[in-house]
């Protein structure tokens, strides 16, 4: 069965830095394109960051140059290592595999249950 | 940045009935686009991709339609755990990878 746990969130200080992790099962992560999804309290659902089998990576604007997406292939683990961290990125953050469903596209299948991240002073 | 616009955000409805929720982008995303399903408490699910793929275990009341700029999701006789919050989201324009701002599904 494939499983993505989510762990490492927490309360943090504005400018503060906090490491997300995502223990996959039922899959070999560095075999998948892997992404984070976020969801402030009440609100709607916004991309965070993408990594792709060859390494690549990508980020929302909001957050590029503040979070970095890697992958540990020993611990079949997708992380979020995020600094400068701000009160407007409080959120759950939702671990998502970027499956291939098709010949031409990805989709996000499954996510995590999240783990929530409180930006507070 | 592709804007994907949902409407209406909140649909009331009882079970039984048929639902209708519309999504429409900003510039053509082709047949790019998806739909996903999040109860309260849980994470989104996907229900459709694509357009008009279901994904694995989407029961076929759910069904999806539309091409370039507008979409349309259609749940037909809503079962009780059909009321939930539906999400869209492109995957032709990017980054940024882009959802809608949701529509509440609730029980009238």
């Amino acid at each position: 069965e494939v499983q993505l746990v989510e762990s490492g969130g927490g309360l943090v200080q504005p400018g503060g830095s906090l490491r997300l992790s995502c223990a996959a099962s039922g899959f070999i992560v560095s075999n998948q394109h892997m992404s984070w999804v976020r969801q402030a309290p009440g609100r709607g659902l916004e991309w965070v960051s993408l990594i792709y089998v060859d390494g690549r990576t990508f980020y929302a604007d909001s957050v590029k140059g503040r979070f970095t997406i890697s992958i540990d292939n020993s611990k079949n683990t997708l992380y979020l290592q995020m600094s400068s961290l701000r009160v407007e990125d409080t959120a759950l953050y939702f671990c998502v595999r970027d499956s291939r469903l098709t010949a031409t596209e990805n989709w996000f299948d499954p996510w995590g249950q999240g783990t929530l991240v409180t930006v507070s002073s | 940045e592709t804007v994907l616009t949902q409407s209406p955000a909140t649909l009331s409805l009882s079970p039984g009935d048929t639902a209708t929720l519309f999504c429409r982008a900003s510039q053509s995303v082709d047949i790019y686009l998806g739909w996903y399903q999040q109860k309260p408490g849980q994470a989104p699910r996907l229900l459709i991709y694509d357009a008009s793929n279901r994904a694995a275990g989407v029961p076929a009341r759910f069904s999806g339609s539309g091409s370039g700029t507008d979409f349309t999701l259609t749940i037909s006789s809503l079962e009780p755990e059909d009321f939930a919050v539906y999400y869209c989201q492109q995957r032709k324009n990017w980054p940024p990878l882009t959802f809608g701002g949701g529509t509440k599904v609730e029980i009238k």
